[in-house]
């Protein structure tokens, strides 16, 4: 059973470019969670997503964040018009049911110039 | 709101030490607390849960912890060091069970000397 899938594993973009990130669940689970982490910080959470529902954007940035889950297809995190600031490493995890425990992909490491 | 706080951002230890990672908790529904380990360009593995069942719980890799309710503590421990252990260390809070969003703390980072 493959593990949550994340690509790509590193992204370059020069400021004011669009960011997109993709993620693929484990077989069989249908909640899916963003997670950024900053240079020298723990995870923040961004967004919670079951199959073609948020559920929970309360970590999401107001402005040029979103982020989907489609009936078929992975979820996407898209960043527009990004700057500096957004460089981080990008967490994807899913869990069965939101009873159980989530499961990390190895992240997107989005650098900006 | 849940919190978690991790004392002490960079650990060491020598091999075949005792490891002894401290994490605190703060929140106002009985909690369900995780240890993850994250190794350098990796995601985070699950180490351990404590989910209102036994407060000491074992986990993967020779890694306990105990939910001390009256200390709201939650630190992680390891009889002896390996120097595969050297990674860093999140402690996290969720409210449901791992199926809602988890507040992590900053993490530690275990350094493991011969």
């Amino acid at each position: 059973n493959a593990g949550v899938m994340q690509n790509p594993r590193h992204l370059v973009r020069r400021r004011g470019q669009e960011a997109r990130l993709r993620c693929s669940p484990m077989k069989g689970h249908s909640h899916v969670y963003w997670y950024r982490q900053l240079p020298e910080e723990g995870l923040k959470f961004m967004v919670y997503l079951q199959k073609e529902n948020i559920i929970d954007e309360s970590g999401m940035p107001k402005e040029r964040f979103s982020a989907e889950f489609p009936k078929e297809g992975p979820s996407i995190l898209r960043i527009q018009q990004v700057v500096r600031g957004d460089s981080a490493a990008y967490f994807c995890a899913s869990s069965q049911d939101r009873s159980y425990e989530q499961y990390f992909g190895p992240g997107t490491r989005l650098t900006v110039t | 709101a849940q919190s978690v706080t991790q004392l002490g951002s960079h650990v060491s230890v020598s091999e075949g030490a005792l490891v002894l990672l401290r994490c605190n908790y703060s929140s106002s529904v009985p909690p369900y607390l995780f240890w993850y380990v994250q190794y350098p360009n990796q995601g985070l593995q699950l180490l351990l849960k404590y989910t209102s069942a036994a407060t000491l719980v074992k986990g993967i890799n020779g890694f306990e912890a105990e939910f001390k309710k009256s200390e709201t503590s939650f630190h992680l421990t390891k009889p002896s060091a390996h120097m595969s252990d050297a990674a860093e260390y999140f402690c996290a809070v969720s409210d449901t069970g791992g199926g809602n969003k988890l507040t992590f703390g900053t993490g530690t980072q275990l350094k493991v000397e011969l």
